[in-house]
């Protein structure tokens, strides 16, 4: 099983300020890797698939980069509704066996 | 626009076994993929499965083998995950997600699961 490990656990930002986002994976997935956004209560949010491509809706100042084993989510100027927790998942298996990374929280610094 | 709507909240004692409904709409459903994920409470996403929608083809994470059945309804483009033999820690909100390409598109609403004696 590919092990996805996100870092740090909680970061805390400033409206406005840039947020960096990391994922790990415990063995190369190509450019597999896709984040997601959660509020409390709701179900999460596509925002990145294949590393770097936007998801439909989702506003510029989220980018995604990296391939391999190392990826990066940056937010580049954080609004109020940008604070929530962020997972990364990999989809580097066929059959399928996706797993997720434990989560970034996002706060207001 | 695609739709997933999920059954309603499920409370069960241990031991017994759930079985999460999942109706998609807006779009061609055996085109697709399903896959289910849970949330225990206050923790992160885990993935438990896929179903092909087009074959019935499946896929388990491991640590559910054995437990863990996913199906659908063409006929009424519904997919359907039970898990037996259920425990405390089984308590977490179920969802289904639209696949495409192994990432997940589109999200249901979520169905809480109680397991409590």
């Amino acid at each position: 099983e590919i092990v996805m490990t996100q870092s740090p656990a909680t970061l805390s930002v400033s409206p406005g300020e840039r947020a960096t986002l990391s994922c790990r994976a415990s063995q190369s997935v190509s450019s597999n890797l896709a984040w997601y956004q959660q509020k409390p209560g709701q179900a999460p949010r596509l925002l990145i698939y294949g590393a770097s491509t936007r998801a439909t809706g989702i506003p510029a100042r989220f980018s995604g980069s990296g391939s391999g084993t190392e990826f990066t989510l940056t937010i580049s100027s954080l609004q109020s509704e940008d604070f929530a927790v962020y997972y990364c998942q990999q989809y580097n298996n066929w059959p399928p066996l996706y797993t997720f990374g434990q989560g970034t929280k996002l706060e207001i610094k | 626009q695609v739709q997933l709507v999920q059954s309603g909240a499920e409370v069960k004692k241990p031991g017994a076994s759930v079985k999460v409904s999942c109706k998609a709409s807006g779009y061609t459903f055996t085109s697709y993929g399903i896959s289910w994920v849970r949330q225990a409470p206050g923790q992160g996403l885990e993935w438990m499965g896929w179903i092909s929608a087009y074959n019935g083809n499946t896929n388990y994470a491991q640590k559910l083998q054995g437990r863990v059945t996913m199906t659908t309804d063409t006929s009424t483009s519904t997919a359907y995950m039970e898990l037996r033999s259920l425990r405390s820690d089984d308590t977490a909100v179920y969802y289904c997600a639209r696949l495409y390409d192994g990432y997940f598109q589109h999200w249901g609403q979520g169905t809480l699961v109680t397991v409590s004696s």
